[in-house]
């Protein structure tokens, strides 16, 4: 079946540092991929999507590229902020309005200031 | 505003016993998502919805039911909760992958 594979376990930075989690995905067909951000104490969040090979997509300085060809979708930021910290999840769905979403396991940020 | 509720928000249940647990969701959306949140495992699709009337089952359906009343409601049923069962849960509503999730509800049988 699908699946997606991340970064796995915990990540920990100091502000200001660069940022990189890796997300690779197996799909059967051409997938949407996603990335959602939960902070402490909240549910998950869209924290933005891509559709179609070489699309970026981006918000609140993260942002990931769409790569066919390697099947990834890494979340990258130039410099992270304590108000980051937070467990990032990478999805795919296979498409339709009503599309299930696969999730990795998510990884767990957590910045030091 | 929120626009996914999920009802209680904290649940101490007995082993063998039923709890009911709800999502009210005004985005109106068709489609409704049910998942457990575990440590190690991320987020697991339970049970979803189409829309009023119809239930799906997700990955790991076993010792679950859902029902889904109305557009606005949908309810996970457990009918004779056991320990393996505690977890935080979270419903979510959402179209073509955009998923809205609710705060959670934190259930603990004991």
């Amino acid at each position: 079946g699908d699946s997606v594979t991340q970064t796995e376990g915990q990540v920990a930075l100091s502000e200001e540092d660069f940022l990189t989690i890796h997300c690779n995905y197996s799909a059967s067909g051409y997938p949407t991929l996603f990335w959602y951000v939960q902070y402490p104490g909240e549910g998950p969040q869209l924290l933005f999507r891509a559709s179609r090979d070489k699309e970026k997509g981006s918000s609140r300085g993260f942002e990931a590229t769409y790569d066919k060809g390697t099947t990834s979708f890494h979340l990258r930021k130039a410099s992270v902020q304590e108000s980051d910290s937070a467990v990032y999840y990478c999805a795919l769905t296979l498409g339709g309005s009503n599309a299930k979403l696969t999730f990795g396991k998510g990884t767990k940020l957590s910045v030091k200031s | 505003e929120a626009a996914v509720t999920q009802s209680p928000r904290n649940k101490v249940a007995v082993t063998g016993g039923k709890v009911t647990l709800s999502c009210n969701q005004t985005n109106n959306h068709n489609n409704m998502y049910w998942y457990r949140q575990d440590t190690g495992h991320g987020l697991r699709l339970i049970h979803y919805s189409y829309g009023a009337g119809s239930t799906e089952k997700g990955d790991i359906p076993d010792g679950y039911k859902a029902s889904r009343p109305s557009q606005e409601n949908f309810s996970l049923i457990l009918e004779l909760a056991t320990p393996s069962q505690t977890s935080v849960y979270f419903c979510a509503s959402g179209e073509w992958g955009e998923q809205y999730f609710g705060p959670g509800t934190r259930l603990t049988v004991l």
